[in-house]
């Protein structure tokens, strides 16, 4: 069975400062992995996915995420934070063609200081 | 192009009854997918539906069940509700052989009293 660990339910960072997200799977083969976005009192938003292509991978919003399975971590980045990126992080996996099943993890609050 | 749609958005319900949930996919989806989010935590996988039948199944008990209409639309019906049924609950879509990756809706929030 597949598992996501996120490092950090909170995570406070200045505005114009790096933001990084920690997240870390389990997965018996090689996994799908995906961060989404949750701003308060709405679903999720789909920022990047990794799916067995290219490593790094850049979603929306000016974040990146990073494959590496020597370290099986998959951590969110984004040079600048901005006052919009406050909200909800979900990293979340998925394992197998045709098992779309998501497997997601308990989140990181991002608090943005002005 | 509307997203996936959700309804009602809010909902309180008494321990003991029934509820039902509705979902309409993003236009050209043909997968449904069931979550729910306790408050604090991270979506917990309820079912899947695709050709309208059940394909898989989260650790959830058998009051949790599900139906997808031939457009492709969802329901999701819990009976006999328990305090702990509260939640918001998410319906997500794909296309079945498309790009992995699910669009969501806004959910709907269940308080159970």
């Amino acid at each position: 069975a597949q598992s996501v660990t996120q490092l950090g339910s909170h995570v406070s960072v200045s505005e114009g400062a790096l933001v990084l997200l920690r997240c870390n799977y389990s997965s018996s083969v090689p996994p799908y992995l995906f961060w989404y976005v949750q701003y308060p009192n709405q679903g999720l938003q789909l920022l990047l996915k990794y799916t067995s292509a290219a490593t790094l991978v850049k979603g929306i919003n000016g974040f990146e995420a990073e494959f590496k399975k020597s370290e099986t971590s998959f951590h969110l980045t984004k040079p600048s934070a901005h006052m919009s990126d406050a909200a909800e992080y979900f990293c979340a996996v998925s394992v197998g063609f045709g098992n779309e099943k998501l497997t997601f993890g308990t989140g990181t609050r991002l608090t943005i200081i002005p | 192009d509307a997203g996936v749609t959700q309804s009602p958005t809010h909902l309180i319900k008494t321990r003991g009854q029934q509820v039902t949930l509705r979902c309409s996919p993003k236009s050209g989806h043909d997968t449904v997918s069931w979550y729910q989010q306790a408050l604090g935590q991270g979506p917990q996988f309820i079912f899947q539906y695709y050709e309208e039948e059940e394909r898989q199944r989260g650790n959830f008990p058998d009051r949790f069940s599900g139906h997808q209409f031939p457009n492709y639309s969802s329901e999701l019906n819990v009976n006999a509700l328990l305090l702990g049924d509260s939640a918001l609950y998410l319906c997500a879509s794909k296309i079945r052989k498309g790009e992995r990756g699910y669009t969501f809706g806004s959910g709907t929030r269940l308080t159970v009293v």
